[in-house]
């Protein structure tokens, strides 16, 4: 059966410094993989998705980045962080070529500082 | 711009009642319309998925509708508990795959 995982589950973080969120999928192949982010009282957001290795689409323009150096993983990064940058962030797969049902993680908590 | 509105934004019910949770999107070019559910701080967990050519899928107390041409989802849940409890969100899929997602229903289900 597939799983993902999301690391770290909570992350503490000051004002400017930089981030790396990693999310890996298990048990299967080629999956599209997502990066949302659900702020406080606000909905989910879409930042990033990738429908394969190296192929990244952004939705919103922010400080924030993503990277697919492998096939099952996703990263979401950034140089410098904002206070307006916490917030949930949320993982999710879907198969590709199917009914793209998602499937999401854990999520990572982030708070900065 | 598809919009997902959620109604009502918070809801109360005795352990025992059946209830419905109302869905509305502002585009009918959808792919599908997905239900999650989502406990606090947790991740989400999907309930059930329907395609834009079909009306409703059901899994055990569960049952979701869908009206495309009204633009209007329903989650039906039969026989609360409290442990159905949770916050319930609808996201359609538009037509390049991306999912938009309503503000949630968060329910109570007292003992």
């Amino acid at each position: 059966s597939q799983t993902i995982h999301q690391w770290p589950a909570t992350l503490v973080q000051p004002v400017g410094s930089p981030l790396s969120l990693e999310c890996t999928v298990e048990g299967t192949s080629n999956p599209n993989l997502y990066w949302y982010r659900q702020a406080a009282g606000r909905g989910l957001q879409l930042l990033f998705y990738s429908v394969g290795i190296g192929q990244i689409s952004s939705e919103v323009p922010q400080n924030l980045s993503a990277s697919r150096p492998q096939d099952r993983q996703f990263i979401l990064s950034s140089k410098k962080l904002l206070l307006s940058d916490s917030g949930f962030y949320l993982c999710a797969w879907s198969v590709s070529g199917g009914l793209n049902e998602q499937y999401f993680g854990p999520g990572t908590r982030l708070t900065v500082t | 711009k598809q919009e997902v509105t959620q109604i009502p934004a918070a809801l109360s019910v005795p352990e025992g009642e059946n209830l419905v949770l109302n869905c509305s999107f502002t585009d009918s070019a959808i792919y599908n319309l997905q239900w999650f559910r989502q406990d606090p701080g947790k991740g989400l967990t999907s309930l059930l998925l329907i395609q834009s050519s079909q009306r409703e899928q059901t899994s055990g107390r569960l049952n979701a509708s869908l009206d495309k041409s009204s633009g209007r989802s329903t989650l039906y849940i039969a026989a609360s508990q409290p442990g159905d409890s949770a916050t319930y969100l609808c996201a359609v899929m538009d037509s390049s795959y991306k999912l938009i997602f309503g503000s949630g229903t968060r329910l109570l289900v007292r003992p």
